[in-house]
């Protein structure tokens, strides 16, 4: 099978726009989990879709959304970006439930100028 | 805030030498896995321990797990070159759906 997909895989963006990234699971795979990781903050769970619904949410403010679609892929959006939301976006895709293996992809790489 | 707190925080080993690190937790747990991280790219899993497992294998890692205590370790032998990466423990809480709380990772350096 495929892995995890995870598109774009750079983008440079400024302070103020906003930015869409995209994630393509595993076949068969219905939960999308989506992390930040940054040097001084490390890896940090943001949300986690199932069945086209959000199940768990980290503490990340309102700027940070997602979205699944009925096909499992899923798309996280950020709006009016900051400096520090520069960061490696992480997606991670699992079969069906907590207790699974969690399988990532390689991340999309965002600065923020 | 970061629920496991790995140690030591770089390992400069040679190679053939074995490589052990150590993560700790603070809450129950439904699992704990490990996971190795080349140069900023994508986290590459490696095991995956059950709560109510004591140890497991595969092929040259060993992880052992340790719920009165709180903590697990991940011993690689026979180590490589190849092994040199960012090793991180993450725990999938009771109660908290598929959400992995990170440890602040191990940088493993093998030397030839």
């Amino acid at each position: 099978k495929a892995g995890v997909t995870q598109t774009p895989r750079y983008l440079i963006k400024t302070r103020g726009q906003q930015v869409t990234l995209s994630c393509s699971p595993i076949s068969g795979h219905r939960s999308v989990s989506w992390y930040q990781q940054t040097p001084g903050q490390g890896l940090q769970f943001l949300f986690e879709y199932f069945s086209e619904t959000q199940r768990n949410k980290g503490n990340f403010p309102g700027r940070f959304s997602g979205r699944q679609f009925s096909n499992s892929r899923s798309e996280m959006n950020v709006s009016t970006l900051e400096l520090g939301d520069s960061a490696l976006y992480l997606c991670a895709s699992s079969p069906v439930e907590a207790t699974d293996t969690q399988y990532f992809g390689p991340g999309t790489r965002l600065t923020v100028l | 805030s970061q629920q496991g707190e790995e140690d030591p925080q770089a390992l400069s080993i040679q190679e053939g030498e074995n490589a052990t690190m150590n993560c700790s937790y603070k809450t129950s747990i439904n699992n704990l896995q490990w996971y190795r991280q080349n140069s900023g790219r994508g986290l590459v899993h490696l095991i995956l321990i059950r709560s109510n497992e004591r140890e497991k294998h595969s092929g040259r890692l060993r992880v052992t797990l340790d719920t009165s205590k709180k903590s697990s370790s991940l011993l690689i032998t026979a180590s490589r070159a190849a092994d040199t990466a960012s090793y991180f423990c993450a725990t999938e809480l009771t109660g908290g759906g598929n959400k992995l709380t990170f440890g602040t990772g191990t940088q493993l350096k093998v030397e030839l």
